[in-house]
This record gives C-alpha cells, sequence and structure tokens, in this order.
C-alpha cells in the first residue's frame, strides 16, 4: 500500500528564509504527487503537482524517484506562507478514479 | 477556478438520527467525488470514492450501511450518516475530480453528535 510521510508537524521559519517542507512516499508504481495547501479557515487547496514542474507563489517541488522525495521548497518564506500544507499521492483505481492518500500535514508558520 | 460547494457548512444532531451532507460541484461535472473524514489535529482519510450512476467504492474499514453515498447527478453527492453516535463527530470534507487527477475540495463540514 501506499503511504506519505511528512516528517515535521510544526515548521517555523523568519521572513525572508528559506523553507523546505519534506515529504516522502512509499509506492511500488509511478506516483503522481501533489502539494495541497490551506491556509487558516479556508479550504484546501492545490499547490502544485509534480507533473507540472512549475512554481506557485515562489514554491517548487521536484520529485526524486531515487530517494522518494517530494520536497516543497521557497527561497523565501513570507507571512502569508502560513498555514498547513499536505503532500499528496494519488494513485489509479480503476477506470478514470485516481485516489488520493494523504501525508499528516505539515505546519508552517513564517515570523516576521 | 473549480467552486465546490459544501453543505451544511456545521451540523448538530442528536444520538440516533440521520444527517445528510451534501458536495456539489458548482461550475463543472463531476462523474468522481470523494469523501473524507478529518480528526482534529490530523490528515484526511478517504472513506469512499463516489461514481456518478454506480455504487460507492468504500475504503477498508468504513462501513457502507453507517455512511450511504449517493451520486445520482454530475454535479451532486450526497453523504447520510445513519444512526448517528458520539464517534461520528468529525470534520466530513467532500472533493470532486474535474479533469485526469485533479480534485477541488469542498470547506468541510464539521459534524457534532450529542
Amino acid at each position: 500500500a501506499q503511504r506519505v510521510t511528512q516528517p515535521e508537524k510544526l515548521l517555523s521559519v523568519f521572513k525572508g528564509a528559506p523553507v523546505e517542507l519534506k515529504c516522502n512516499y512509499s509506492y511500488s508504481g509511478s506516483p503522481e504527487l501533489f502539494w495541497y495547501v490551506q491556509y487558516s479557515r479556508q479550504r484546501l487547496q492545490l499547490l502544485l503537482r509534480h507533473i507540472s514542474r512549475e512554481s506557485i507563489k515562489g514554491f517548487t517541488a521536484d520529485l526524486n524517484k531515487g530517494e522518494t522525495s517530494f520536497h516543497l521548497k521557497k527561497p523565501f518564506a513570507q507571512e502569508e506562507d502560513s498555514a498547513m500544507y499536505y503532500c499528496a499521492l494519488s494513485v489509479g483505481s480503476g477506470g478514470s478514479n485516481y485516489k488520493l492518500t494523504f501525508g499528516k500535514g505539515t505546519l508552517l508558520t513564517v515570523n516576521p | 477556478g473549480a467552486v465546490v460547494s459544501q453543505h451544511p457548512s456545521w451540523v448538530i444532531c442528536k444520538s440516533g438520527t440521520s444527517v445528510k451532507i451534501e458536495c456539489r460541484s458548482l461550475d463543472f461535472q463531476a462523474t468522481t467525488m470523494f469523501w473524507y473524514r478529518q480528526f482534529p489535529k490530523q490528515s484526511l482519510m478517504l472513506m469512499a470514492t463516489s461514481n456518478e450512476g454506480s455504487k460507492a467504492t468504500y475504503e477498508q474499514g468504513v462501513e457502507k450501511d453507517k455512511f450511504l453515498i449517493n451520486h445520482a447527478s454530475l454535479t451532486l453527492s450526497t453523504l447520510t450518516v445513519t444512526s448517528a453516535h458520539p464517534e461520528d463527530s468529525s470534520f466530513y470534507i467532500c472533493s470532486a475530480q474535474q479533469a485526469r487527477n485533479i480534485q477541488y475540495f469542498g470547506a468541510g463540514t464539521r459534524l457534532s453528535v450529542l
């Protein structure tokens, strides 16, 4: 079975500092990895997905199959980045259905 | 972007009653919707996959008779918690699959069973 591990429950950085949220996964096939973000009192929303290879709000994430990791990085954190971040892995479950398995999340706090 | 509406946002009910939660995709059709449960300070746990016009697929350990799912149209899925008990109190979240592998989430429903 697939598993997503986010080793840090809490991460606190100062504004302007680099930030890296760690995500490791276990899955025997070819996974698709996502980062979702939940700002305070808001719904979960997609931040980025590995196949897009894009930067959203200054965040990037590279899939490293050798290390089975998909760490989320931003060179200069902003206060508005404070949120809960979830790493998720998608597995096809038949037909066009794709189930998401979520990590436990990392609460990022960016201090002024 | 795609919008998913979930209603109600908060419901309080007496033990033994049933509660229905609606999940609607407002500006797109979703043949597949998902229902999650989230305990305080924990991650989302997938409960079931809801497919329009067919029976839902439940995850291991989820009682299908307890959590009834109906996906009667391409924009609406409902989750009914039958004979609710205090241990069913939780945050329930739905999502709708738009394009391949993109899920958009509702704002969630907080269920409190007294």
